[in-house]
This record gives C-alpha cells, sequence and structure tokens, in this order.
C-alpha cells in the first residue's frame, strides 16, 4: 500500500463546477497536510494546508480533513480552466520530521 | 523575496558524465530539500538538511548521487556518473515551518 494515495484520474469538469480531489493516508500518526498545485512544466506551488479535523476554507478551495478515516480532500467551488493542473496531495508525520510524502497527483481539466 | 532558485534550468550531458545541480534556498529558510520527479515515480524526496546538516539521505537511489550545503544560501546535488535512467526533473524547496517552498526546477537529461 503506498502511503499516499490519490486517484490518479484524469478528471474532468466543466466550468463553473465543483472539483473533488480525494487522497488517503496509511499512517495513522500523520499530523499535517498539504495541497500543492503543479501546472505542466512548472514546479508545485502551495495550494492550503489542514492540521485539524473538518474543513478549512480558502477562496474557492476549501480542504476537508478526516483523520479517523485517514481522508482528505481539496474541493474547488466555481472550477475555471484556469484551475486544469495536477494537484499533489502531501503528508507529513509530524513532531521533528519535516520531510513531505506526495502522492501521485491528480490531474484535473476545466473544460470552458 | 527572489524565491529558491536553481541552476541551471535544463541540462543535457552524456552517459559518464558528472553533473551538479545548484540550489539557493529563501533567506532565512532552515530547512532544505532535494527532490526528483518523473512520470513513472512521481516527487520523490532525496534527501534533507536542517541547518546546513544532512537529517535524511535514505531517499538518495545510489552512492553516485551525493549532496551538499556547506552554506545556508547554497546546495548542491552532485551525480557521478550520470546515467540515462537519472533523466528527470530536480526540484530544490526550503522551509521555515512546515511549508515547503519549491525552486523552478533543472530538467536533467542524460543521453
Amino acid at each position: 500500500q503506498k502511503e499516499v494515495e490519490q486517484n490518479s484520474g484524469p478528471l474532468s469538469v466543466p466550468e463553473g463546477a465543483i472539483a473533488s480531489l480525494n487522497c488517503t493516508y496509511s499512517d495513522r500518526g500523520s499530523q499535517s497536510f498539504f495541497w500543492y498545485r503543479q501546472y505542466s512544466g512548472k514546479s508545485p506551488e502551495l495550494i492550503m494546508f489542514i492540521y485539524s479535523n473538518g474543513d478549512k476554507e480558502d477562496g474557492r478551495f476549501t480542504a476537508q480533513l478526516n483523520k479517523a478515516s485517514q481522508y482528505v480532500s481539496l474541493l474547488i467551488r466555481d472550477s475555471q480552466p484556469s484551475d486544469s493542473a495536477t494537484y499533489l496531495c502531501a503528508v507529513n508525520r509530524g513532531g521533528s520530521a519535516r520531510q513531505l510524502t506526495f502522492g501521485s497527483g491528480t490531474q484535473l481539466t476545466v473544460l470552458p | 523575496d527572489a524565491g529558491v532558485i536553481q541552476s541551471p534550468r535544463h541540462e543535457v550531458t552524456e552517459m559518464g558524465q558528472e553533473v551538479t545541480l545548484r540550489c539557493k534556498p529563501i533567506s532565512g529558510h532552515d530547512y532544505l530539500f532535494w527532490y526528483r520527479q518523473t512520470m513513472m515515480r512521481g516527487l520523490e524526496l532525496l534527501i534533507y538538511f536542517n541547518n546546513n546538516v544532512p537529517i535524511d539521505d535514505s531517499g538518495m537511489p545510489e552512492d553516485r548521487f551525493s549532496a551538499k550545503m556547506p552554506n545556508a544560501s547554497f546546495s548542491t546535488l552532485k551525480i557521478q556518473p550520470s546515467e540515462p535512467r537519472d533523466s528527470a526533473v530536480y526540484f530544490c524547496a526550503s522551509s521555515q515551518q512546515e511549508t515547503q517552498y519549491f525552486g523552478p526546477g533543472t530538467r536533467l537529461l542524460v543521453l
């Protein structure tokens, strides 16, 4: 079992729809969770992070965390063609460990 | 801030040659990470430093790979000798807290 798994997609949604990206992790002791966006040929850039169970909203983006189910998701409301990218889920074990374990990414295409 | 700076942005070399990738982290960041990204394996952590000291190099694929951080503003990743299977995008990232900020990457092609 991979440490961090994402639905590989590709995922296509029409413009204006909600895109839902999912991620599960195997280490129950994981403490912090990150979503990065990576455009083709570019480097990953942070969208948002979440530490506590529940929802965290930032503009059109909402991260959801359920530690009991070892599940984290990213919702993108009112999807735009500019949201088309690969979305990477990353998990940190917490404590003194600073390394992130990345999922393989979900490729999202928003159709005009 | 200029962000994480990497050089070169592109490198094409022949098998057996030495390759040196360079990274300047964001000023004030005390963690530096080297990653490799390929289509097959995704984004893999190779090694990371804290205050210039290597903390975890378990991701370094083999002895052909080495990394140094002689000071807080500079790190190198060296491959000697290079092989075609080393072809990938190599990212450097730095952090102060848990959030990592990535450089633009070096696209390496070994022929």
